[in-house]
């Protein structure tokens, strides 16, 4: 089985832009959940996809946003992009939805704003 | 608010030695207990995980000791080798969050040949 993908793996782009990266989950893999990865605030909880519903968000403002398609694959957008978002963008993909599920990850998508 | 605290946030040991990262939590609601361990250029894998109902799960060369009173785990590695070198994650989720996962701050191990 092909594991997590998600792309583009890098990407530059500049203040006030806006991106959207791509997360496939493994396949039959119905829960996504994106986390972000930076030097200073380690891995933090973006948000979780089930059903094409969101099911759970972190403490991240409404600039960050995701959503999720019929065949479990999700997308994320970060609109006006700000410096500090530069990060290691990283996508989860799980069977079903908590109670212990392994969480699988993909390689991430390192964003660097200038 | 950081929920899980985790130390050290760097570790050198010799080949052969034994590797301990200690994690400790302050949600008495997390249920599930994962440990990460992530390679430059990768993102996180599963190596190991526990719930509370249980006080130790060892896995090949990996265990988690689980203290549910003093709301604290490690994970040991044992006859650490180069290749564990790697920055290794606690977690922790409970059934209420979903998939949510809360992680540690991450340890860099070395392990020196």
């Amino acid at each position: 089985k092909a594991g997590v993908t998600q792309t583009p793996r890098y990407l530059i782009k500049t203040r006030g832009q806006q991106v959207t990266l791509s997360c496939s989950p493994i396949s039959g893999h119905r829960s996504v959940s994106w986390y972000q990865q930076t030097p200073g605030q380690g891995l933090q909880f973006l948000f979780e996809y089930f059903s094409e519903t969101q099911r759970n968000k972190g403490n991240f403002p409404g600039r960050f946003s995701g959503r999720q398609f019929s065949n479990s694959r999700s997308e994320m957008n970060v609109s006006t992009l700000e410096l500090g978002d530069s990060a290691l963008y990283l996508c989860a993909s799980s069977l079903w939805r908590g109670e212990g599920e392994t969480q699988y990850f993909g390689p991430g998508t390192r964003l660097l704003v200038l | 608010q950081q929920q899980v605290k985790q130390s050290p946030q760097s570790l050198i040991v010799q080949k052969g030695g034994i590797s301990i990262i200690n994690c400790a939590y302050e949600n008495t609601a997390f249920d599930y207990f994962p440990w990460y361990q992530q390679f430059p250029g990768k993102g996180p894998a599963l190596l190991i995980a526990i719930r509370p109902d249980v006080s130790e799960k060892k896995e090949g060369r990996f265990t988690i000791s689980f203290n549910k009173s003093a709301k604290q785990f490690s994970l040991h590695i044992m006859d650490s080798q180069p290749g564990d070198s790697a920055t290794y994650f606690c977690a922790a989720s409970s059934k209420s969050s979903g998939d949510k996962l809360t992680f540690g701050t991450g340890t860099r191990l070395a392990v020196r040949p």
